[in-house]
């Protein structure tokens, strides 16, 4: 069972230039999830999808876009990449409507932008 | 809004020996989840154990335990018999029952394992 699985592992961009990270994931999930994890600040929510066909706001939106391609895919999009989106991405799913439900996470795409 | 506070940037211990990293959180709401996750120099987060809210009886995985004081908004996990293996980035996060609440995460513990 492959879970969530993110790519790239490692992207190094340059300011201005746009990419996008990759999500899947085969647990039959209806949530799926972005966060951002900076030292001393834990993770952050930029985005997330309840269901197929939704996606809202986190609380770190700002200079990101997703789209919820189908159940199984989530992906993240900088379209004008800056220093400050230097961080780890995880993506992350759980099961939709129970709240002790925990996250499943991908292993995380460190991004370094110059 | 929920805030997740860990107090304790850093920890270590000796090996085979007993560890305790805090966690509170701030919330007005009463039904809730609590979790612990794991980060290994992998990167990879893992989930070590979570509690219920309305549950007194502090959960327990192996030599992972809880200790859960809901009057005190209080949330802290003992690892016992430390080993190595068990070096890594511990957050504590926290889930209202609501539909639509997400996850909130503290800022994470780094836990060293001295030999």
């Amino acid at each position: 069972n492959a879970g969530v699985t993110q790519t790239p592992k490692f992207q190094v961009l340059k300011t201005g230039q746009s990419m996008t990270l990759q999500c899947a994931q085969d647990m039959n999930h209806n949530s799926m999830y972005w966060y951002r994890q900076d030292p001393g600040m834990g993770l952050r929510l930029i985005y997330y999808s309840a269901s197929e066909g939704t996606t809202d706001k986190g609380e770190v939106p700002n200079g990101y876009n997703v789209s919820r391609l189908n159940k199984r895919e989530f992906s993240l999009r900088l379209e004008s990449a800056a220093p400050s989106q230097t961080s780890v991405y995880f993506c992350a799913s759980s099961r939709a409507g129970l709240s002790n439900s925990p996250l499943h996470f991908g292993n995380g795409t460190r991004l370094t932008v110059t | 809004a929920q805030t997740v506070t860990q107090s304790q940037p850093e920890m270590s211990v000796q090996e085979a020996e007993t560890v305790t990293l805090s966690c509170t959180y701030d919330t007005s709401e009463s039904d809730y989840y609590l979790f612990w996750y794991k980060q290994p120099p992998s990167r990879q987060m893992i989930l070590v154990i979570r509690q219920e809210a309305y549950k007194q009886q502090n959960a327990t995985e192996n030599r992972f335990s809880v200790n859960f004081q809901k009057a005190a908004k209080s949330f802290s996990l003992k690892i016992s018999d430390s080993q190595l293996g068990d070096a890594a980035m511990y957050f504590c996060a926290y889930r209202a029952n609501n539909y639509g609440q997400n996850f909130v995460f503290g800022p994470g513990t780094r836990l060293s394992v001295l030999p």
